[in-house]
């Protein structure tokens, strides 16, 4: 029963330096998503994939890439982290299209913390 | 996706049931209301969702007004651990009756429970 795993849970970057946040799902589910959530804030959408091999732009998407080459896992990539940046990043994951309507609820994992200096 | 209004917290004691509203005046009819909670630290939890009708599941009720610009979720015995964010999101689906689950998360309620 693990659901939605993100790793690494917590990393402290340099501004400039790359790093790849990792998502794994094992619900079989087509969509998944990385959020971010800056303090006192709600979460926002970065990036978005509705299947293997796609990916879309959210809400907040500069300054990030995504990859999506296979289905159970999403990768946020930072290629030059900035302190703006340093934020709280969350996966999530859903059945998406081709299920009833109300049953696509979406999944999150746990977090991971992200500290840009 | 229509915008929602929720109180910025709320209090609630241990054992009673906790009433928490939101107001999403500009809601159309392919929009459905969702609430999600987040505890500290955790990562965001579905609770429930609706389109016109009330809902009861295990966790809580969602009663949607007939005019459906507001509902309230309930959660009927309030414990300590239910001390969280809670977010009421609209989601629209599409014609196809598929969504892409862009969720748009506000600034939620803060719910605290005290014994």
């Amino acid at each position: 029963n693990a659901g939605v795993t993100q790793t690494p849970k917590f990393r402290v970057l340099k501004t400039g330096q790359s790093m790849t946040l990792l998502c794994a799902q094992d619900m079989n589910h087509e969509y998944m998503y990385w959020y971010r959530q800056d303090p006192g804030m709600g979460l926002r959408l970065i990036h978005y994939s509705v299947g293997e091999g796609t990916t879309a732009k959210g809400e907040v998407p500069d300054g990030y890439n995504v990859s999506r080459l296979k289905k159970q896992n999403f990768l946020l990539g930072l290629e030059s982290a900035a302190p703006s940046q340093t934020s709280v990043y969350f996966c999530a994951s859903s059945h998406g299209q081709g299920r009833l309507i109300g049953v696509n609820t979406i999944y999150f994992g746990e977090g991971s913390w992200l500290t840009v200096v | 996706d229509a915008k929602t209004t929720q109180p910025t917290s709320m209090d609630c004691a241990e054992g009673r049931a906790a009433n928490l509203p939101c107001n999403h005046s500009t809601i159309s009819g392919n929009e459905y209301v969702y609430w999600y909670r987040q505890i500290h630290s955790q990562g965001p939890q579905y609770i429930i969702h609706g389109l016109k009708n009330n809902e009861t599941n295990e966790m809580a009720s969602l009663i949607i007004t007939e005019d459906r610009k507001s509902s309230t979720l309930i959660l009927p015995h309030a414990t300590l651990r239910d001390t969280a964010v809670y977010y009421c999101i609209v989601l629209r689906y599409n014609a196809g009756g598929t969504s892409y689950g862009k969720l748009t998360f506000g600034q939620g309620t803060i719910l605290t429970v005290h014994p």
